[in-house]
């Protein structure tokens, strides 16, 4: 089934603290797993993605651990500051179709 | 690099009457561009995949008579809504494929879209 599971659907951080999102999906064929960042009003960015080939993606303060068996990947940012603030979607693509997570309102308070 | 453009930015419209929005990928061709709808606090749907000089290809609910995608060049697609009722009323969100990474999409910043 084409649909990827995400949580929490909210998050409260404090500024310098670790926030982390979680993702699980079902389908086997998906084959390449991106992180979008997306602030109000705006279109989503890119932040980070990672193959299921690799356990782990880091960029900068953007960390993705993936567990291939589980079926699971996850989004972490270290050092979390209040820019950071907005909603962040997991993803993933089997061929040119992405489907995308719940989506988690991630706010960092200063 | 790949930047890509909507316009208009938003766009408030009388019921029953049709709006059309362009998407432009401004520095790379984009053989495939991909339309969503997003509704407030919820995530992405995919509406549609534009494929230049093709037809669209619909998702499942998604009505093509009322949806018109156009891809005419490998830089602009277009998406009509037309006569456009108040339950249309959302944020639309383009996207194009970009370069030899055949997942990676890079999206639009969005037209919000609300019909009286």
């Amino acid at each position: 089934q084409q649909q990827v599971k995400q949580s929490p659907q909210s998050l409260i951080v404090q500024k310098g603290g670790i926030s982390i999102i979680n993702c699980a999906y079902e389908n086997t064929a998906f084959d390449y797993f991106p992180w979008y960042q997306q602030f109000p009003g705006k279109g989503p960015a890119l932040l980070i993605a990672i193959r299921p080939d690799v356990s782990e993606k880091k960029e900068g303060r953007f960390t993705i651990s993936f567990n291939k068996s589980a079926k699971q990947f996850s989004l972490h940012i270290m050092d979390s500051q209040p820019g950071d603030s907005a909603t962040y979607f997991c993803a993933a693509t089997s061929g040119s179709r992405l489907t995308f997570g719940e989506g988690t309102q991630l706010t960092v308070n200063p | 690099g790949a930047v890509v453009s909507q316009h208009p930015s938003w766009v408030i419209c009388k019921s029953g009457t049709s709006v059309k929005i362009e998407c432009r990928s401004l520095d790379f061709q984009a053989t495939t561009m991909f339309w969503y709808r997003q509704f407030p606090k919820q995530s992405l749907m995919l509406m549609a995949t534009s494929n230049e000089g093709s037809k669209a290809t619909y998702e499942q609910g998604v009505e093509k008579d009322k949806f018109l995608i156009n891809h005419a060049s490998l830089t602009l697609s277009t998406l009509t809504v037309t006569s456009a009722h108040p339950e249309d009323s959302s944020f639309y969100i383009c996207s194009a494929r970009y370069g030899s990474n055949y997942n990676e999409q890079f999206f639009g910043p969005g037209t919000r879209l609300t019909v009286l």
